[in-house]
């Protein structure tokens, strides 16, 4: 069965600093997709990053970079310089490559950034 | 280019009463995937649906709750003598294809308030 797991439910940091929010899965399937996901206090859900599980590169976009291990089943995701605009629950999420495709949601971190 | 359409954004009913959720996929996307946020919570997969055919309904609550995706029109999501329970976030996804693309657009969703 998979399973998605943020343990930090709430982490709260002042502006320009640097955070990382955990994320650790569990699947069968050797084939399978990672997500981050970003919902702001508006609502909608934003994508922000897809890996697939053959390419273990780690990724930068902007302040944002990410951590795929899978030796530990982790995909972390790291916010540098932290903004109060980066203010948002964050959710990873994983789908498996067979079947219907589902995405299953780890149950999400809220980042308060503070000025 | 317009993406994800679900409407309504808002709903509210009194509880016994009906709640119908419409989801208008992105043009050229026939694949269909049901979410639902409750309240401090991540999303959970309900249903999966291509034009006129339900594929995967493992999330969904055995009773009250249908879905449709007719060959004409927007995809439904029906609930039935809703109770307070049922309030929720409902997000709809759409994707191209349901194998071998990863893509999910998420639509704005709809927050359904049972009072």
């Amino acid at each position: 069965a998979q399973k998605v797991t943020q343990a930090q439910t709430e982490i709260s940091v002042v502006e320009k600093e640097d955070v990382t929010l955990d994320c650790v899965y569990e699947t069968r399937d050797t084939t399978y997709y990672l997500f981050w996901y970003k919902q702001p206090p508006s609502g909608e859900l934003v994508f922000l990053i897809r890996r697939n599980s053959f390419d273990e590169q780690n990724e930068i976009s902007g302040r944002y970079s990410w951590n795929f291990q899978k030796s530990t089943s982790s995909f972390n995701f790291t916010i540098t310089a932290s903004q109060v605009v980066d203010s948002a629950v964050y959710f990873c999420a994983l789908s498996e490559d067979q079947g219907a495709q589902k995405l299953v949601f780890g149950q999400g971190t809220r980042l308060t950034i503070n000025p | 280019n317009a993406g994800v359409m679900q409407n309504p954004r808002h709903l509210v009913r009194r509880r016994g009463q009906e709640a119908r959720l419409r989801c208008s996929p992105m043009k050229g996307h026939s694949h269909v995937y049901w979410y639902r946020q409750l309240p401090e919570e991540g999303l959970k997969f309900m249903v999966y649906l291509q034009k006129e055919n339900i594929i995967d309904e493992s999330g969904m609550p055995k009773e009250r709750f249908s879905a449709e995706f007719p060959k004409e029109g927007p995809s439904i999501l029906r609930i039935q003598q809703v109770v307070r329970g049922d309030s929720a976030a409902y997000f709809c996804a759409t994707s191209s294809t349901g194998v071998g693309v990863h893509e999910q657009y998420f639509g704005p969703g709809t927050r359904l308030t049972v009072t």
